[in-house]
């Protein structure tokens, strides 16, 4: 079963506007991260942000925040703001802490984000 | 500094021919992992290890191996077997478990894009 979705193949914003993409998670336990990664055209793999599921805040990272509803299991990425050099795609990562998994980590199939100038 | 590092950035095969991937990391992680990445899509698990000497199956494994002598160094070879290893692969570390003021995140390496001639 697939443990991240993401349903937005492709996003548009405006450049200094707002924008939201969508991750929603399936897990059974109770402990577990959730994570954002920015991939350019380049490659690369960029970390963005965190949060952990006892993490009563949501995680904030300079113009990154990650809207993380638990009951309703999704943890958005909000990028405020938004820049030229924010188009790339972004993915979704969740993993477990159990002992026997705890160290996989699993991938949502990406939000391409192009900002307009 | 610390980080991964994959070689080479780009790797030319002709059919038939294994090929090895490097990947070294310099973060002291247990856990190591290879992903690949098609045009426009998400990652797919390869192989992953938690510990010297050990490693498990990812969900494409077929027509890939790995080894884990060293606990910085955790090499890919593609072999012939691959139907079609055209893609771009990136190997990633993480530590094992959560540790409290750790970092739970995968690290990840540039990337070698292999392609078949």
């Amino acid at each position: 079963a697939q443990k991240i979705t993401q349903t937005q193949p492709g996003m548009f914003v405006q450049e200094k506007e707002a924008v939201t993409l969508d991750c929603t998670y399936d897990t059974s336990d109770q402990s577990y991260g959730l994570f954002w990664y920015k991939q350019p055209s380049s490659g690369e793999m960029i970390f963005l942000i965190y949060q952990g599921s006892y993490d009563e805040q949501n995680a904030t990272e300079g113009r990154y925040s990650l809207n993380f509803q638990k009951a309703r299991k999704s943890a958005n990425l909000v990028i405020s703001a938004s820049q030229l050099g924010d188009s790339a795609m972004y993915f979704c990562a969740m993993r477990d802490i159990p002992t026997n998994t705890g160290n996989q980590f699993y991938f949502g199939t990406g939000t391409s984000l192009t900002v307009i100038p | 500094d610390g980080g991964i590092t994959q070689s080479p950035k780009y790797l030319f095969r002709k059919e038939g021919q294994n090929v090895t991937l490097s990947c070294e990391q310099n973060l002291n992680h247990d856990a190591m992992y290879w992903y690949r990445q098609d045009p426009g899509q998400g990652l797919r698990l390869i192989y992953y290890s938690q510990i010297v000497n050990d490693f498990q199956k990812g969900d494409i494994a077929e027509g890939y191996s790995v080894s884990r002598e060293k606990k910085e160094s955790f090499p890919l070879t593609v072999t012939s077997a691959q139907k079609n290893p055209t893609a771009f692969y990136l190997c990633a570390s993480s530590q094992t478990g959560f540790v409290m003021g750790g970092s739970p995140k995968q690290f990840f390496g540039p990337g070698t894009r292999l392609t078949v001639l």
